[in-house]
């Protein structure tokens, strides 16, 4: 399967653990993007990579959340003494960005499957 | 990014069309629409996009009003499968590739 994985696909943690999850892109991916999902609601975007420069954050992404992309590829999304509130689907997609220029079909977002994240 | 407005929940039988409407009144000229869709229990998934010309590819068609101020996604065959969160969303590509999501449309799928 060359899609874009998650790991693991399920967490549940006590309120103030730590928890790490990793995304793998598509191989030749080189844009990477972390969104979170609760329930009932469309996904909402935290953050994105070009290749280990992480471009954008979102305001919803707060001290306690940290992404990195070390050599450009995999990447992981940290959240240091989870609350309830952190208990939501975190969702990875990546992206090939080749050109300037209007978009083509081949500039689209894949997701992988998530990561369920459950705060006790 | 423009905000676009779609209704809560539609349901189609199968083997029909399933239109389902987005507005999109504050488009802005280099502002292209977006569709995608999110099946239960996994990631969203892109199904086509366009600027102001109608677009098909073998998921759909999109349809864009001449004033751009909303647009129709057009399944021409439903099938259950197609049972989903649909998302219109409308952005400028080189705000840096972001997808904005509001909340969508339930499609149901009835056999």
């Amino acid at each position: 399967d060359t899609g874009v994985s998650q790991d693991p696909r399920h967490k549940i943690t006590k309120r103030g653990q730590n928890v790490t999850f990793r995304c793998d892109p598509i191989s030749e991916h080189n844009r990477l993007y972390w969104y979170r999902q609760t329930l009932g609601q469309g996904p909402e975007f935290l953050t994105y990579f070009q290749n280990e420069a992480q471009l954008e954050k979102s305001r919803l992404l707060s001290d306690r959340f940290s992404a990195e992309r070390p050599k450009g590829s995999f990447s992981t999304l940290e959240i240091q003494r989870t609350e309830q509130g952190d208990s939501a689907m975190y969702l990875c997609a990546s992206s090939l960005r080749t050109q300037t220029g209007p978009p083509h079909r081949g500039d689209e977002q894949f997701f992988g499957p998530g990561t369920r994240l459950t705060v006790l | 990014d423009a905000k676009t407005t779609q209704p809560t929940s539609m349901d189609c039988a199968e083997g029909r069309a399933a239109n389902l409407p987005c507005n999109h009144s504050t488009i802005s000229g280099n502002e292209y629409v977006y569709w995608y869709r999110q099946i239960h229990s996994q990631g969203p998934q892109y199904i086509i996009h366009g600027l102001k010309n109608n677009e098909t590819n073998e998921m759909a068609s999109l349809i864009i009003t001449e004033d751009r101020k909303s647009s129709t996604l057009i399944l021409p065959h439903a099938t259950l499968r197609d049972t989903a969160v649909y998302y219109c969303i409308v952005r400028v590509m080189e705000y840096g590739n972001k997808l904005v999501f509001g909340a969508g449309t339930i499609l149901r799928v009835k056999s």
